[in-house]
């Protein structure tokens, strides 16, 4: 089964952008859409947005102004970055891929999480 | 957009039922059948349990089900185990390509 893994940077200073990067395990990236969900501690599940293997993207209305996403189907990966981090932006986040292609819905396939603290 | 409304806890006994709502408007729950469901343990990423409304994906016991009365949607557990104690999350589609999440609930298993 396809596995999913964030990587990135653990630490960002405020003001800074947060970047990340989730790797596909296998070449079944094509015609998915991947999203980003966050997790602050001790809280909910925020959908952050997604990216689609041809390039479309759809971001929360109320991140929109500082996230961008991006695929690299040379490296079965896709990224997130945040922009002007605050302490707001410090969270879990998770990378994710729905049960069907072509369709965001769903979240199935999940990444492990990684942690991203925004402090100086 | 607001997150949808959860009941912050829900509990029941092993073998008893336990139903979670999740109350939104006609913009997202009422709105679309794209209606997923979420079991989260703690320290681990939440895993699918229910699709479009009432959809099961494999390897999910039939336990778990799902459905929708206008703006709010329900997520069922029948037979409670203990392993279900976690928390629980509905989203929806919220129309213009965005999703948005519930609040959450913690179910407790007595």
């Amino acid at each position: 089964q396809v596995q999913l893994q964030e990587s990135g940077p653990g630490l960002v200073k405020p003001s800074e952008t947060l970047s990340l990067t989730c790797s596909v395990s296998d070449a079944s990236m094509r015609n998915y859409y991947f999203s980003w969900i966050r997790q602050p501690p001790g809280g909910g599940l925020e959908w952050i947005g997604y990216v689609h293997y041809d390039g479309y993207t759809s971001y929360s209305p109320s991140l929109k102004s500082r996230v961008t996403m991006s695929v690299d189907k040379s490296k079965n990966q896709f990224s997130l970055k945040l922009s002007s981090g605050t302490a707001a932006d410090t969270a879990v986040y998770y990378c994710a891929r729905p049960v069907a292609v072509n369709n965001p819905d769903a979240f199935h396939i999940w990444g492990q999480g990684t942690l991203v603290t925004v402090s100086s | 957009q607001s997150a949808l409304t959860q009941p912050p806890s829900a509990s029941g006994s092993p073998g008893q039922s336990v139903t979670i709502s999740c109350t939104g408007s006609s913009s997202d729950v009422g709105g679309y059948n794209h209606v997923s469901w979420y079991q989260q343990h703690p320290g681990k990423a939440p895993k699918l349990m229910i699709y479009e409304v009432n959809k099961r994906p494999s390897g999910v016991p039939d336990r778990f089900s799902g459905s929708k009365s206008g703006n709010t949607a329900s997520l069922t557990v029948s037979g409670l185990q203990a392993e279900d104690e976690a928390d629980y999350y509905c989203n929806s589609y919220a129309g213009s390509n965005n999703y948005v999440f519930g609040t959450g609930t913690k179910v407790t298993v007595l």
